[in-house]
């Protein structure tokens, strides 16, 4: 009974390819994000999502386009993948809105770009 | 700009010892604070939370969180450390900016000796 999916949890492609990591949550919560672990661990919020609207939008490039179809999935696409976006992605959920109660985050999904 | 600063990188204590991790935050206003424990491998997992009220909070595995708004600080301890322990611990602050947005520490590394 995983609150907080994420799949796939590895993996590795090419420079250039385009990608997807999906994220299911079943605790109901309203509010979903995405965060990138870098290699020294250092946590940077990308996106956040309430209920399907786009609500937290950091400094990304637009080849990462997250998804929404509603409020248990948020997924993220990356088009044209570069070395830089090897990293580990966190999904994370949160009520009340916006984790001023805290997160409960997915396991990760490590990507290597080669 | 707000920060949070955990300034030891990596901490080594011995099985049995007890323990302080640091953690200091810039903000204007009494924030909401957080610690985590990441697992090698694992998500992130809420240990303990601090909005208002007693200045020191209890979380899960034993650890507590002491707030010191003269300080800026919000430590985490535990009497005694267990094999167990060593993880990855992330110091957080959720920001009402309008809106929440949650801001880590750069993290410490736990290392436990028998």
């Amino acid at each position: 009974d995983t609150a907080v999916s994420q799949t796939p949890k590895y993996l590795v492609t090419q420079m250039g390819n385009d990608k997807s990591i999906k994220c299911e949550q079943n605790l109901g919560h309203d509010t979903m994000y995405w965060y990138k672990q870098d290699s020294k661990k250092f946590l940077k919020i990308m996106f956040s999502y309430n209920n399907k609207e786009l609500i937290i939008n950091e400094t990304v490039p637009n080849r990462f386009s997250p998804k929404s179809p509603d409020k248990a999935h948020l997924n993220l696409h990356i088009n044209s993948l570069e070395l830089g976006d090897s990293a580990v992605y966190f999904c994370a959920s949160s009520q009340p809105t916006q984790g001023a109660n805290g997160y409960t985050f997915g396991s990760g999904t490590r990507l290597t770009v080669v | 700009a707000q920060s949070v600063t955990q300034p030891d990188i990596h901490i080594t204590v011995s099985e049995g010892a007890s323990l302080e991790l640091r953690c200091n935050y810039s903000y204007g206003a009494t924030p909401y604070l957080f610690w985590y424990v990441q697992s090698p491998g694992q998500g992130l997992q809420l240990l303990l939370k601090y909005f208002s009220g007693d200045t020191l909070v209890q979380g899960i595995k034993g650890f507590e969180a002491e707030f010191k708004r003269s300080q800026s600080s919000f430590n985490l301890r535990k009497p005694s450390v267990h094999w167990s322990d060593a993880a990855e611990y992330f110091c957080a602050v959720a920001l009402n900016t309008g809106g929440f947005k949650t801001i880590f520490g750069a993290g410490t590394r736990l290392f436990v000796k028998a």
